[in-house]
């Protein structure tokens, strides 16, 4: 089964809208870690922001927003007022086994998803 | 305060030469991710490293792939007697105990 599923393979979004793409995740491990990356058409990787699993608020950062519902294991991320600049590939990944005293923290990614911000 | 260095940035190979791939982490960072991603897909782990030790190489090729992170120096992916199927992005990642931070990746083409 996938960890981390990405059931948008694209999405378009108007500049200025806010934007979900969605992320689910499956895990049995109680202490985990959700992030999202963002790749533009240059390569590199961006991290954007991150929820751990015993998170109490879902976490903001500037205009991306984790929008964590741990009883549907989602972890959608929220773009709010969407900029030219966001068209990029988004990568949801999981890394589990946090808080175990262990140090191996290898991330596993979902396919991503494709935003266009048209203008 | 640099970021993850990667070179080279692209790099041709013919089918059968070696590739080898350097990572510098952040400065304070010992700990080092390689991942994989083929066109079209999401990134996938392949080993872990402290230094002087692989910690974790269960996403490697059984063979022909191999990595290490020396005491001085970066860490190095090496690919021999590369193939077609090697042609990828690879990504390294240093990382505090809760953020990995990602290299620009190399590009490998095989020819």
């Amino acid at each position: 089964a996938q960890k981390i599923t990405q059931t948008q393979p694209g999405m378009f979004v108007q500049e200025k809208e806010a934007v979900t793409l969605d992320c689910t995740y499956d895990t049995s491990d109680p202490s985990y870690g959700l992030f999202w990356y963002k790749q533009p058409s240059s390569g590199e990787m961006i991290f954007l922001i991150y929820q751990g699993s015993y998170d109490q608020q879902n976490a903001t950062e500037g205009r991306y927003s984790l929008n964590f519902q741990k009883a549907r294991k989602s972890a959608n991320l929220v773009i709010s007022a969407s900029q030219l600049g966001d068209s990029a590939m988004y990568f949801c990944a999981m890394r589990e086994g946090e808080g175990s005293g262990g140090s191996n923290y290898k991330l596993t990614f979902g396919k991503g998803t494709l935003l266009t911000v048209n203008p | 305060n640099a970021g993850v260095m990667q070179n080279p940035r692209h790099l041709v190979r013919r089918r059968g030469q070696e590739a080898r791939l350097r990572c510098s982490p952040m400065k304070g960072h010992s700990h080092v991710y390689w991942y994989r991603q083929l066109p079209e897909e999401g990134l996938k782990f392949m080993v872990y490293l402290q230094k002087e030790n692989i910690i974790d190489e269960s996403g490697m090729p059984k063979e022909r792939f191999s990595a290490e992170f020396p005491k001085e120096g970066p860490s190095i992916l090496r690919i021999q007697q590369v193939v077609r199927g090697d042609s990828a992005a690879y990504f390294c990642a240093s990382s505090t105990l809760e953020t990995q931070y990602f290299g620009p990746g190399t590009r490998l083409l095989v020819l």
